[in-house]
């Protein structure tokens, strides 16, 4: 069985300071591994995605990640935050032929001025 | 390129009624996908529907049902409605093992 978890819950951060957002996965075949982001009222946009390949991942709004296998794990970094980056973000994961996501909790960024 | 669009936005039903929730996919996008996003629960996992079949389905009873188009929109059924099943009701697309795209959502409200 898959499962993901998001080690911090919110995570309160002024602006223009950088930013660490925890993922941890549990699975016993090989995966894929994707951060997605929430702004209220909306659905979810992928913010990069894991497939295979270098282990740093670029994505979009200056957001990036690191897979490392050994540690099992996925953080999602930013070095300069805005209050724009305010919104709940998932991690989640995926393996071939089952279709579906497995998010984590979601952790609440809070970017303060 | 248009997104994932989802219909209505917002549905307000009773308990025991039907509600049908509707989702047009991103074009050339052969899979859909059907989240559920409850208070509390996060977000689950529902139906997966690929060239009209459905290919798997989450830990759900069978009043949530559903089924996809030969134009490959797709709706989700969900029968004798219960407070519980009040929730954002997200879909998603994707082409053939590339990652999945997201619609806005449809906030299902149960009284």
């Amino acid at each position: 069985a898959q499962s993901v978890t998001q080690l911090d819950s919110q995570v309160p951060v002024f602006e223009e300071a950088p930013v660490e957002l925890r993922c941890n996965y549990s699975s016993s075949v090989s995966v894929y591994l994707f951060w997605y982001v929430q702004y209220p009222n909306q659905g979810l946009q992928l913010l990069l995605k894991y497939l295979s390949g270098s282990t740093l991942v670029k994505g979009i709004n200056g957001f990036e990640a690191e897979f490392n296998k050994s540690q099992t794990s996925f953080h999602l970094r930013k070095p300069s935050v805005h209050i724009s980056d305010t919104a709940e973000y998932f991690c989640a994961v995926s393996s071939s032929n089952t279709g579906k996501l497995i998010f984590g909790q979601g952790t609440t960024l809070q970017v303060k001025p | 390129e248009a997104g994932v669009t989802q219909s209505p936005t917002h549905l307000i039903k009773t308990r025991g009624q039907q509600a049908t929730l509707r989702c047009s996919p991103i074009s050339g996008h052969t899979s859909v996908y059907w989240y559920q996003q409850a208070l509390g629960l996060g977000l689950q996992f529902l139906l997966w529907y690929d060239e009209g079949e459905e290919r798997n389905r989450g830990n759900f009873p069978p009043r949530f049902s559903g089924r996809q188009f030969p134009n490959y929109s797709s709706e989700l059924n969900v029968n004798a409605l219960e407070l519980e099943d009040s929730a954002l009701y997200l879909c998603a697309s994707s082409a053939f093992n590339q990652p999945q795209h997201f619609g806005d959502g449809t906030r299902l409200s149960i009284l």
